[in-house]
């Protein structure tokens, strides 16, 4: 298995408080990824990063930024967590060699904003 | 606006039994077509498709990909209890960001 993990594994906040997911890999992989799952919407991108300090929003990034100040950490924060934030972030890395885009995913978190 | 679609959203078969689940896409910039089983956890990389009509097999499932009519298949002969899990398709977009988009997800559930 790819060496993701991700922090924490579930969390329970309130509305109007700030969150921060970390995903952490060993891979030494140079794209890193934060997707959303949501029932009936598969998996959503929220935003992406190509390099440290180089990262680019997704489909769904309104409410969520993101930072890469090391090549084997990716932070999603929630500034103001909503309700409909309520979800489960799977963080995932790739190394784009060539015609290659396997993506390896973490074991995800699953948050609740009440 | 790209977007990949799946059916059926879930099924419900018999142990033995043969499905075939199907992922359509209207993506501007197509790279690729992946596979993924999710099994209540972390999505797994199944196959990756960037040709048509040049099947990708493992055991029991197979998939195929048609650029012309922009779908894919994944089928699954003699189908196992512990093939029960959401089958996810997903289009890479092209460029240098592995951009993924995903379908819904199919719910595949196998009844012994």
């Amino acid at each position: 298995d790819a060496g993701i993990t991700q922090s924490p594994r579930h969390k329970v906040t309130e509305t109007g408080t700030p969150v921060t997911l970390r995903c952490h890999q060993t891979e030494n992989h140079r794209y890193m990824y934060w997707y959303r799952q949501d029932p009936g919407h598969g998996l959503r991108l929220i935003h992406y990063s190509y390099g440290v300090k180089d990262t680019d929003k997704g489909e769904v990034s309104d409410g969520y930024s993101v930072s890469r100040s090391k090549t084997e950490d990716f932070l999603l924060t929630l500034e103001s967590a909503t309700s409909s934030q309520t979800s489960v972030y799977f963080c995932a890395i790739s190394e784009m060699q060539g015609a290659i885009n396997e993506q390896f995913f973490g074991p995800g978190t699953r948050l609740t904003v009440l | 606006e790209d977007k990949v679609v799946q059916s059926p959203l879930s099924l419900v078969v018999h142990e033995g039994d043969t499905v075939t689940l199907n992922c359509s896409y209207e993506v501007t910039n197509f790279r690729s077509l992946l596979w993924y089983k999710q099994e209540k956890k972390a999505p797994t990389f199944l196959f990756m498709l960037t040709s048509s009509g040049i099947e990708k097999k493992s055991g029991r499932l197979s998939s195929i990909l048609d650029k012309k009519e922009l779908f894919s298949i994944l089928n699954i002969t003699a189908t196992q209890t512990g093939d029960s899990a959401v089958y996810l398709c997903a289009v890479e977009v092209a460029g240098n960001t592995g951009k993924l988009i995903f379908g819904q997800g199919t719910t595949l559930q196998v009844k012994p």
